[in-house]
């Protein structure tokens, strides 16, 4: 099973936003709702951000929201601040007790 | 506070062995399958294995299947990945993975692994 394909950057000014996607095929993403969202800081842990393609974990602001339509997953970070540089990847159930991840989008903020 | 706390990486020959292992507190550890995923230099993230709660039931990669072993010991919280025959192609960060409902909800901060001669 390949990778789900996501763009290699993405980059916004303090304040604007920026939507990252994530594609799949109806094997995972557009079969399942069970696409959920990272945040990784090189070298710290990474942490989950949206789970089950819109739902937010205690803690995560709600500049962090998600979505889907067919076999493409999006996360969108408004207000963007400067803490939001990372890089984000997404994954998707893909069924068999599998799970695929996205390639990452490297998050600049400019 | 849920904690994950890898160990056992290093530098290791090709065709060698490796051990990790993973200490986890704050959280009912019996109760979670619980995964290791890993990122090799510059590339993105790949889920490794899987363990089921009480460790009957297991799953790998395709790519390490026959060469690592999951384990677990429910009465020391702890995680392990048995590597065996490693090959360059496993150089990466292993992070040990709690999982949530069909997603990694807590990450361990990592061990490296690098396979070299």
């Amino acid at each position: 099973q390949s990778a789900l394909t996501q763009p290699p950057s993405a980059s916004g000014s303090p304040g604007q936003s920026v939507t990252i996607s994530c594609t799949g095929t109806s094997s995972d993403i557009g079969g399942y709702n069970y696409v959920s969202w990272y945040q990784h800081h090189p070298g710290k842990a990474p942490k989950l951000i949206i789970s089950e393609v819109t739902k937010r974990p205690s803690g995560v602001p709600d500049r962090f929201s998600g979505s889907k339509s067919g076999n493409t997953a999006s996360l969108t970070v408004s207000g963007l601040q400067a803490e939001d540089e990372a890089d984000y990847y997404c994954s998707s159930f893909a069924g068999s007790k599998n799970f695929l991840f996205g390639t990452g989008t490297s998050v600049t903020v400019l | 506070e849920v904690q994950l706390v890898e160990s056992g990486g290093g530098l290791v020959q090709p065709g060698g062995s490796l051990r990790l292992s993973c200490a986890a507190s704050g959280f009912s550890f019996s109760n979670y399958w619980l995964s290791w995923v890993r990122q090799a230099p510059g590339k993105g993230l790949e889920w490794v294995a899987k363990i089921k709660q009480d460790g009957s039931d297991k799953d790998y990669v395709d790519s390490v299947k026959g060469r690592f072993t999951i384990s677990r010991d429910n009465a020391k919280n702890s995680l392990y990945l048995q590597m065996n025959s490693l090959r360059a192609d496993d150089t990466a960060v292993y992070y040990c993975v709690k999982e949530g409902w069909y997603c990694f909800d807590y990450w361990g901060q990592g061990t490296l692994v690098t396979v070299s001669s």
